[in-house]
């Protein structure tokens, strides 16, 4: 039971480049999101997926990219990264049954900006 | 939006004392609480959630408190233990809404 994953665990990269982040969970949960985890900010929602082929923004999108093609998937784009996007970045998962709410959280990917 | 406030931002306790670490909540219509654990290098993991319809849970050491009315809930632990160590976060967010808005989180270090 593989659960949900995250690559590449950690990402150091330059300033103006794009990078991906991967995310990949084995329970075909409706739900995926996106935060970034920052002292002093706890996690912040930067995207989410009802669905595949359904994203709607959270609360700090501005600089990021997604996409759902498959229900597994829910890779997040920078598509020019700034320091500012240094952080750790993690991926959850969730599916409403028996009235839980619960959001299963993948290892997080440490992102370096220089 | 949801603002979710956390206090204290650490904690350091003797092994064996309990720990209270208190949120409070801006939007009267949040109605879902979960509390989060983090260890080192991991992700956040569920530990216990409380719906607005119940005003305490409890679940061995850990409770759980709601106050609606003041709009703040805490978490308990009770003979806290050196696995106790570790990141804690509150959220909040209405139950039909699936996103959350965490606190900035409480570090708990137990002193052996």
């Amino acid at each position: 039971d593989a659960g949900i994953t995250q690559s590449p665990r950690y990402k150091i990269t330059e300033t103006g480049r794009q990078v991906t982040l991967m995310c990949h969970q084995t329970w075909s949960h409706s739900y995926m999101f996106w935060y970034r985890q920052d002292l002093g900010h706890g996690l912040r929602l930067i995207y989410y997926s009802a669905a595949a082929d359904i994203t709607d923004k959270g609360e700090v999108p501005d600089g990021y990219v997604v996409s759902r093609s498959k229900t597994e998937n829910f890779p997040l784009t920078l598509e020019s990264a700034t320091r500012s996007q240094t952080s750790v970045y993690f991926c959850a998962s969730s599916e409403r049954s028996s009235g839980s709410y619960e959001q299963y959280f993948g290892p997080g990917t440490r992102l370096t900006v220089t | 939006g949801e603002n979710v406030e956390q206090h204290p931002s650490t904690l350091s306790v003797q092994e064996g004392d309990s720990a209270v670490i208190k949120c409070t909540y801006s939007d009267s219509a949040s109605n879902y609480f979960p509390w989060y654990k983090q260890e080192l290098g991991k992700g956040p993991q569920l530990i216990i959630d409380i719906r607005s319809n119940v005003g305490e849970k409890k679940d061995q050491r850990i409770a759980v408190t709601l106050n609606k009315t003041a709009k703040h809930f805490s978490l308990h632990i009770t003979e806290t233990q050196p696995e106790d160590s570790a990141v804690y976060f509150c959220a909040a967010s209405w139950a039909g809404d699936y996103k959350l808005s965490f606190g900035a989180g409480t570090t708990v270090t137990v002193r052996a």
